[in-house]
Protein backbone atom coordinates (compact mmCIF):
# COMPACT_ATOMS: atom_id res chain seq x y z
CA UNK A 1 0.00 0.00 0.00
CA UNK A 2 1.13 3.55 -0.67
CA UNK A 3 1.18 6.16 2.44
CA UNK A 4 2.12 9.79 2.08
CA UNK A 5 2.68 11.70 5.23
CA UNK A 6 2.34 15.55 6.03
CA UNK A 7 4.43 15.89 9.71
CA UNK A 8 3.35 19.82 9.68
CA UNK A 9 -0.67 20.32 10.49
CA UNK A 10 0.16 24.09 10.43
CA UNK A 11 2.66 26.27 9.51
CA UNK A 12 2.97 30.27 8.90
CA UNK A 13 5.23 32.59 7.11
CA UNK A 14 5.53 36.16 6.59
CA UNK A 15 4.72 37.97 3.62
CA UNK A 16 7.50 38.23 0.84
CA UNK A 17 9.94 35.17 2.54
CA UNK A 18 10.49 31.69 1.95
CA UNK A 19 8.57 28.56 3.53
CA UNK A 20 9.23 24.72 2.54
CA UNK A 21 6.57 22.26 3.32
CA UNK A 22 7.49 18.57 3.76
CA UNK A 23 6.11 15.16 2.36
CA UNK A 24 7.41 11.83 2.71
CA UNK A 25 5.56 9.01 0.79
CA UNK A 26 6.14 4.88 0.90
CA UNK A 27 5.99 2.46 -2.40
CA UNK A 28 7.79 -0.28 -3.17
CA UNK A 29 6.76 0.91 -6.76
CA UNK A 30 9.80 2.29 -9.06
CA UNK A 31 7.39 4.83 -11.49
CA UNK A 32 5.16 7.20 -10.15
CA UNK A 33 3.85 10.67 -9.52
CA UNK A 34 4.26 13.06 -7.04
CA UNK A 35 1.69 16.60 -7.09
CA UNK A 36 1.41 19.53 -4.62
CA UNK A 37 -2.51 20.36 -4.25
CA UNK A 38 -3.37 23.82 -3.13
CA UNK A 39 -6.85 23.97 -1.51
CA UNK A 40 -7.69 27.82 -0.43
CA UNK A 41 -11.00 28.31 1.39
CA UNK A 42 -12.85 28.43 -1.80
CA UNK A 43 -12.30 24.12 -1.42
CA UNK A 44 -11.00 24.27 -4.91
CA UNK A 45 -8.32 21.88 -5.79
CA UNK A 46 -5.76 23.55 -7.69
CA UNK A 47 -2.71 21.73 -8.74
CA UNK A 48 0.54 23.40 -7.94
CA UNK A 49 2.95 21.28 -9.02
CA UNK A 50 4.26 17.89 -10.86
CA UNK A 51 7.28 15.30 -10.36
CA UNK A 52 7.69 12.34 -12.27
CA UNK A 53 9.93 9.93 -10.56
CA UNK A 54 11.97 9.01 -12.82
CA UNK A 55 13.24 12.48 -13.45
CA UNK A 56 15.96 13.72 -11.29
CA UNK A 57 15.89 16.87 -12.19
CA UNK A 58 13.53 19.08 -9.59
CA UNK A 59 10.18 20.57 -10.64
CA UNK A 60 9.62 24.00 -10.59
CA UNK A 61 6.25 26.38 -11.06
CA UNK A 62 7.56 29.97 -10.39
CA UNK A 63 7.70 30.60 -7.07
CA UNK A 64 7.07 26.55 -6.58
CA UNK A 65 9.42 24.34 -6.63
CA UNK A 66 10.25 20.89 -5.19
CA UNK A 67 13.17 18.76 -3.72
CA UNK A 68 13.01 15.11 -4.61
CA UNK A 69 15.24 12.86 -2.87
CA UNK A 70 14.17 9.41 -4.44
CA UNK A 71 16.31 7.65 -2.66
CA UNK A 72 14.26 9.04 0.78
CA UNK A 73 11.16 9.51 -0.45
CA UNK A 74 10.68 12.75 -0.02
CA UNK A 75 8.99 15.40 -1.95
CA UNK A 76 9.30 18.89 -0.34
CA UNK A 77 7.27 21.79 -1.71
CA UNK A 78 9.39 25.37 -1.38
CA UNK A 79 7.22 28.10 -1.69
CA UNK A 80 9.56 31.59 -2.22
CA UNK A 81 8.42 35.90 -2.38
CA UNK A 82 5.26 34.13 0.15
CA UNK A 83 2.02 35.81 -1.08
CA UNK A 84 -1.34 36.46 0.88
CA UNK A 85 -2.96 34.22 -1.70
CA UNK A 86 -1.10 31.09 -0.91
CA UNK A 87 -2.53 30.58 2.49
CA UNK A 88 -4.47 27.77 1.75
CA UNK A 89 -4.24 24.05 2.59
CA UNK A 90 -1.74 22.00 0.68
CA UNK A 91 -2.03 18.39 -0.16
CA UNK A 92 0.81 16.46 -1.01
CA UNK A 93 -0.44 13.29 -3.53
CA UNK A 94 0.99 10.02 -4.75
CA UNK A 95 -0.37 8.24 -8.35
CA UNK A 96 1.12 5.42 -9.83
CA UNK A 97 -0.21 3.92 -12.68
CA UNK A 98 -0.65 0.02 -11.12
CA UNK A 99 -3.59 1.28 -8.68
CA UNK A 100 -5.60 2.58 -11.28
CA UNK A 101 -3.91 6.38 -10.91
CA UNK A 102 -5.71 7.62 -7.78
CA UNK A 103 -4.33 10.27 -6.24
CA UNK A 104 -3.32 9.34 -2.42
CA UNK A 105 -3.67 12.19 -0.43
CA UNK A 106 -1.56 13.39 2.72
CA UNK A 107 -3.31 14.60 5.27
CA UNK A 108 -2.75 18.07 4.55
CA UNK A 109 -0.46 21.42 5.58
CA UNK A 110 -2.40 24.55 6.57
CA UNK A 111 -0.58 27.40 5.27
CA UNK A 112 -1.07 30.54 6.50
CA UNK A 113 0.87 33.65 4.95
CA UNK A 114 0.73 36.65 7.08
CA UNK A 115 1.19 40.05 5.94
CA UNK B 1 -15.81 27.14 -19.47
CA UNK B 2 -16.36 24.93 -16.66
CA UNK B 3 -14.15 22.12 -17.14
CA UNK B 4 -15.61 19.95 -14.04
CA UNK B 5 -18.67 20.78 -12.68
CA UNK B 6 -20.35 19.13 -10.05
CA UNK B 7 -24.24 19.94 -8.60
CA UNK B 8 -24.96 20.76 -5.88
CA UNK B 9 -22.60 22.05 -4.58
CA UNK B 10 -24.34 22.74 -1.11
CA UNK B 11 -26.85 19.79 0.40
CA UNK B 12 -28.44 19.20 3.33
CA UNK B 13 -30.78 16.76 4.05
CA UNK B 14 -31.88 14.42 6.99
CA UNK B 15 -30.54 11.01 7.33
CA UNK B 16 -32.59 8.19 5.94
CA UNK B 17 -32.94 10.15 2.94
CA UNK B 18 -31.53 9.19 -1.06
CA UNK B 19 -29.30 11.52 -2.45
CA UNK B 20 -27.55 11.98 -5.89
CA UNK B 21 -24.09 14.13 -6.74
CA UNK B 22 -23.78 14.53 -10.29
CA UNK B 23 -20.43 15.43 -12.26
CA UNK B 24 -19.95 16.62 -15.96
CA UNK B 25 -17.01 17.24 -17.28
CA UNK B 26 -16.40 18.88 -20.57
CA UNK B 27 -12.33 18.29 -21.40
CA UNK B 28 -13.21 14.98 -23.58
CA UNK B 29 -11.50 12.91 -20.59
CA UNK B 30 -12.22 8.97 -20.53
CA UNK B 31 -11.54 8.24 -16.73
CA UNK B 32 -13.54 9.74 -13.81
CA UNK B 33 -13.23 9.68 -10.17
CA UNK B 34 -15.01 10.44 -6.96
CA UNK B 35 -13.02 11.69 -3.58
CA UNK B 36 -14.47 11.81 -0.35
CA UNK B 37 -12.97 14.62 2.02
CA UNK B 38 -13.88 14.12 5.72
CA UNK B 39 -14.04 16.89 8.22
CA UNK B 40 -10.16 16.47 9.02
CA UNK B 41 -9.99 17.31 5.31
CA UNK B 42 -8.61 14.21 4.65
CA UNK B 43 -9.08 13.38 1.15
CA UNK B 44 -9.40 9.14 -0.13
CA UNK B 45 -10.45 7.75 -3.36
CA UNK B 46 -13.99 6.11 -3.41
CA UNK B 47 -15.07 5.14 -7.37
CA UNK B 48 -13.37 5.63 -10.91
CA UNK B 49 -14.59 4.83 -13.90
CA UNK B 50 -13.06 4.38 -17.19
CA UNK B 51 -14.94 4.69 -20.52
CA UNK B 52 -17.56 3.55 -18.20
CA UNK B 53 -16.72 0.89 -16.75
CA UNK B 54 -15.46 0.76 -13.12
CA UNK B 55 -12.01 -0.09 -12.20
CA UNK B 56 -11.18 1.63 -8.56
CA UNK B 57 -13.75 0.56 -6.06
CA UNK B 58 -12.46 1.26 -2.81
CA UNK B 59 -14.17 -0.08 0.79
CA UNK B 60 -17.24 1.95 0.77
CA UNK B 61 -21.07 1.07 1.91
CA UNK B 62 -23.08 -0.29 -0.65
CA UNK B 63 -25.61 2.32 -0.07
CA UNK B 64 -22.77 4.82 -1.99
CA UNK B 65 -23.03 3.63 -6.08
CA UNK B 66 -21.92 5.07 -8.55
CA UNK B 67 -23.35 5.20 -12.52
CA UNK B 68 -21.69 6.36 -15.32
CA UNK B 69 -24.37 7.12 -17.83
CA UNK B 70 -21.81 8.01 -20.58
CA UNK B 71 -18.03 9.00 -20.76
CA UNK B 72 -18.62 12.84 -19.36
CA UNK B 73 -21.02 12.12 -16.42
CA UNK B 74 -20.16 10.37 -13.11
CA UNK B 75 -22.97 10.24 -10.80
CA UNK B 76 -23.17 9.62 -7.24
CA UNK B 77 -26.07 7.85 -5.07
CA UNK B 78 -26.45 7.76 -1.81
CA UNK B 79 -29.05 5.18 -0.07
CA UNK B 80 -30.01 5.56 3.33
CA UNK B 81 -27.97 9.10 4.17
CA UNK B 82 -25.94 8.43 7.48
CA UNK B 83 -24.73 11.39 9.50
CA UNK B 84 -20.81 10.02 9.01
CA UNK B 85 -21.64 10.65 5.48
CA UNK B 86 -21.72 14.11 6.24
CA UNK B 87 -18.14 14.92 3.93
CA UNK B 88 -17.25 17.30 0.61
CA UNK B 89 -17.46 14.67 -2.50
CA UNK B 90 -15.44 16.01 -5.27
CA UNK B 91 -15.43 14.67 -8.91
CA UNK B 92 -12.12 14.35 -10.90
CA UNK B 93 -11.38 13.13 -14.23
CA UNK B 94 -8.82 12.53 -16.76
CA UNK B 95 -7.20 11.06 -19.68
CA UNK B 96 -5.93 7.58 -19.74
CA UNK B 97 -3.06 8.80 -21.61
CA UNK B 98 -2.20 11.76 -19.13
CA UNK B 99 -3.54 10.65 -15.49
CA UNK B 100 -1.35 12.24 -14.10
CA UNK B 101 -2.82 15.10 -14.91
CA UNK B 102 -6.33 15.18 -12.72
CA UNK B 103 -8.80 17.99 -12.73
CA UNK B 104 -10.84 18.55 -9.97
CA UNK B 105 -14.51 20.08 -9.97
CA UNK B 106 -15.37 22.33 -6.92
CA UNK B 107 -17.10 19.87 -4.34
CA UNK B 108 -20.04 19.04 -3.26
CA UNK B 109 -20.58 19.60 0.41
CA UNK B 110 -22.72 17.41 1.66
CA UNK B 111 -24.62 17.51 5.39
CA UNK B 112 -26.88 14.90 6.92
CA UNK B 113 -28.76 16.01 10.12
Amino acid sequence: AQTVTQSQPEMSVQEAETVTLSCTYDTSENNYYLFWYKQPPSRQMILVIRQEAYKQQNATENRFSVNFQKAAKSFSLKISDSQLGDTAMYFCAFMTARYGSRLTFGEGTQLTVNP
Amino acid sequence: DTAVSQTPKYLVTQMGNDKSIKCEQNLGHDTMYWYKQDSKKFLKIMFSYNNKELIINETVPNRFSPKSPDKAHLNLHINSLELGDSAVYFCASSQEQSRYEQYFGPGTRLTVT
